[in-house]
């Protein structure tokens, strides 16, 4: 079975503080993305990655960064953490043009 | 920029009543994916179209795919409690070789007894 792993479920941080969120797929996927869920506006793309050490901005990649090192493993990155950044992360990967696979979810409050 | 919109947003049903959930998108793409999530939880994949004409179909829920209206429906046949949950739709975009896929709004669905 294909296995996204989400580092945290829950997470409280400070407002300012940098904040990771890790994601790791076991299944050799080219392709890995980041969203976030907030009620009434879906599933909102921030960066997605098609190979190691690439990276595309999605629809909303402001006040975030990514990096993808190693081709199993992509990193969310909150430069400085702010509460209109609470919000339900979701990672997912899959290989091109098939479907993609979730992760857990990782429910971040700033505070 | 590609646009995936759900409709209806929201459903409320009857067990034992068929519906429809629609997924229109804005541009040109020939796979489509349905996924279910649980309060809660992750996205689950239900069914993916890849092509024209595509039909699937898992128990009560029936997809298919028209590339041509840009249009993919979610059918529900004979409704039962264990179906309320929130689909979500989503579209394969090509931007620069890479894949970015891009979900609808979702439509969350509640069965009632």
């Amino acid at each position: 079975d294909v296995k996204v792993t989400q580092s945290s479920r829950y997470l409280v941080k400070r407002t300012g503080e940098k904040v990771f969120l890790e994601c790791v797929q076991d299944m050799d996927h080219e392709n890995m993305f980041w969203y976030r869920q907030d009620p009434g506006l879906g599933l909102r793309l921030i960066y997605f990655s098609y190979d190691v050490k690439m990276k595309e901005k999605g629809d909303i990649p402001e006040g975030y960064s990514v990096s993808r090192e190693k081709k199993e493993r992509f990193s969310l990155i909150l430069e400085s953490a702010s509460t209109n950044q609470t919000s339900m992360y979701l990672c997912a990967s899959n290989v091109p043009g098939k479907e993609a696979f979730f992760g857990q979810g990782t429910r971040l409050t700033v505070v | 920029e590609l646009k995936v919109e759900q409709n209806p947003l929201f459903l409320s049903m009857q067990e034992g009543k068929n519906y429809t959930i629609y997924c229109n998108y804005s541009t040109t793409s020939d796979r489509l994916y349905w996924y279910r999530q649980d309060p809660g939880k992750s996205l689950e994949s239900l069914f993916v179209l890849l092509s024209n004409g595509a039909v699937k179909q898992e128990g009560r829920l029936m997809a298919s795919l028209d590339t041509k209206a840009r249009l993919s429906t979610l059918h529900i046949t004979a409704a039962v409690h264990d179906l309320s949950a929130t689909y979500f739709c989503a579209v394969d975009a090509q931007i620069q070789g890479a894949q970015k896929l891009v979900f609808g709004q979702g439509t969350r669905l509640t069965i009632n007894p």
